[in-house]
C-alpha cells in the first residue's frame, strides 16, 4: 500500500457543485495532515490543515478519520477559481518529511 | 507573495553545462528541501536539510549535488545533465518543531530544460 493514496481524476464538476476528494493513508502512526493546492505550472500552496475534530475554512471543509486511515476535502458552491490539482499530505511520522500524494485534478466547467 | 525566492525561474542548459540554482527563505525556517516535478508526475523529493543534517533520496542521481551554507539559502549544483532531467524544480522551507516537520512552503520553482 503507498503511503499516500489519491484518485487522479480529474473531476469534471459544473459550477455551484459540490465536490469531495479522499485520501488515504497507510501509517497509523502519521501525525500531521494538510491539503495543499497547486495551479498548472505553478507551485503547490497550502489549503489548510486538517485537524482531529475536522475544520471549515469558507466553501472548504477538511475531515479526518483515524480509524479507516484517511482525510477528505469537501468544496461546496464550486467556482471556476477552483479548479486545480489538490494534493493530500501526510506526515508519517515525526522525524519523517512530509509525503505528497499525486493530486486530484479538479476542473470547474461553466 | 511567499517567503520562498527562487533564482532563475528559468533555465536552459546544455547537457555539458554547470549551472546552479539558487533558492532563499525569509520565514525564519530551519529545514529546507530540494523537490523535482516533471510535467504530469508527482512531487519527488531529492534532498531535505534540516537541523545541520541532510537527507537525500537515494535514487537521485550524483549530478545532483546539494548545498546549504545556512538556514536561509540552499543551492542545488548541477553538471552533465540528461534531457530527462527537464522539470520544474521547487525548493521548500519549513520549521521543525521537536522533530516534527511542519508544513512547507514553496518557491515559485525553476523550470529547467536540458538540451
Amino acid at each position: 500500500r503507498k503511503e499516500v493514496e489519491q484518485d487522479p481524476g480529474p473531476f469534471n464538476v459544473p459550477e455551484g457543485a459540490t465536490v469531495a476528494f479522499n485520501c488515504t493513508y497507510s501509517n497509523s502512526a502519521s501525525q500531521s495532515f494538510f491539503w495543499y493546492r497547486q495551479d498548472c505550472r505553478k507551485e503547490p500552496k497550502l489549503l489548510m490543515s486538517v485537524y482531529s475534530s475536522g475544520n471549515e475554512d469558507g466553501r472548504f471543509t477538511a475531515q479526518l478519520n483515524r480509524a479507516s486511515q484517511y482525510i477528505s476535502l469537501l468544496i461546496r458552491d464550486s467556482k471556476l477559481s477552483d479548479s486545480a490539482t489538490y494534493l493530500c499530505v501526510v506526515s508519517p511520522s515525526g522525524n519523517t518529511p512530509l509525503v505528497f500524494g499525486k493530486g486530484t485534478r479538479l476542473s470547474v466547467i461553466a | 507573495e511567499t517567503g520562498v525566492t527562487q533564482t532563475p525561474r528559468h533555465l536552459v542548459m546544455g547537457m555539458t553545462n554547470k549551472k546552479s540554482l539558487k533558492c532563499e527563505q525569509h520565514l525564519g525556517h530551519n529545514a529546507m528541501y530540494w523537490y523535482k516535478q516533471s510535467a504530469k508526475k508527482p512531487l519527488e523529493l531529492m534532498f531535505v536539510y534540516s537541523l545541520e543534517e541532510r537527507v537525500e533520496n537515494n535514487s537521485v542521481p550524483s549530478r545532483f549535488s546539494p548545498e546549504c551554507p545556512n538556514s536561509s539559502h540552499l543551492f542545488l549544483h548541477l553538471h552533465t545533465l540528461q534531457p530527462e532531467d527537464s522539470a520544474l524544480y521547487l525548493c521548500a522551507s519549513s520549521q521543525r518543531t521537536s522533530g516534527t516537520y511542519n508544513e512547507q512552503f514553496f518557491g515559485p520553482g525553476t523550470r529547467l530544460t536540458v538540451l
